[in-house]
């Protein structure tokens, strides 16, 4: 399997522009994790998908921000509008169960000026 | 509230110097500890998984311990390619992940 797949690896924008961020999970895994990870604060988790359908995301710092999973093989993560405190690398995970070690893609690197 | 700290933050070592990285936590109704390593650029790759107090796990130079209230990452003779950051995090009673901030390795050769 090619792991989890993420893109773009890097995206730099302006403030106030809508940033989509996507996510193709190991085949066969149920469960999907969104995360940033910056300096500050490490690596935290926005929200967490079973089986295509939202279970937490009480970790989703604002309205701001949206999350999708329409298949089970695709979910995306927006931010619109974006601001430069959302600056950070953006990484999606994925698990057979929840209980499983999750798997992280390699990450997006979002940059707002 | 949960919480995982990791000392050192940052870790110097020469090649075949061996040494141990520290994992300390609070949790509400721990559901495994988990170590993950961290090139940069990179998503962290999981290395392993502690569920009770007392087990321990390997995998070549990297020997995983848990106990109560904290973990260790032993490094057995290190290389130059260990250098990483090493990464813990605990799930807590509601299924959350809880990432620690890591310990930067650098082993020099």
């Amino acid at each position: 399997d090619a792991g989890v797949i993420q893109s773009p690896r890097h995206e730099v924008t302006e403030m106030g522009q809508e940033v989509t961020l996507r996510c193709k999970p190991i085949s066969g895994h149920d469960y999907l994790f969104w995360y940033r990870q910056t300096m500050m604060r490490g690596l935290e988790l926005l929200i967490y998908f079973n089986n295509n359908v939202p279970i937490d995301d009480s970790g989703m710092p604002e309205d701001r921000f949206s999350a999708k999973m329409p298949n089970a093989s695709f979910s995306t993560l927006k931010i619109q509008p974006s601001e430069p405190r959302d600056s950070a690398v953006y990484f999606c995970a994925s698990s057979w169960t929840h209980a499983a070690e999750q798997y992280f893609g390699p990450g997006t690197r979002l940059t707002v000026t | 509230e949960d919480q995982v700290t990791q000392s050192p933050e940052a870790l110097r070592l020469q090649e075949g110097e061996s040494s141990s990285l520290n994992c300390s936590y609070t949790v509400s109704g721990l559901r495994g500890l988990f170590w993950y390593r961290q090139d940069p650029g990179k998503g962290p790759e999981f290395l392993f998984t502690l569920y009770s107090a007392g087990e321990e796990k390997e995998k070549e130079r990297l020997k995983a311990t848990l106990t109560k209230k904290e973990s260790f990452l032993h490094i057995t003779a290190p290389k130059p390619e260990d250098s990483a950051t090493y990464l813990c995090a605990v799930r807590n009673q509601g299924g959350k992940l809880i990432f620690g901030q890591g310990t930067e390795l650098s082993v020099k050769p």
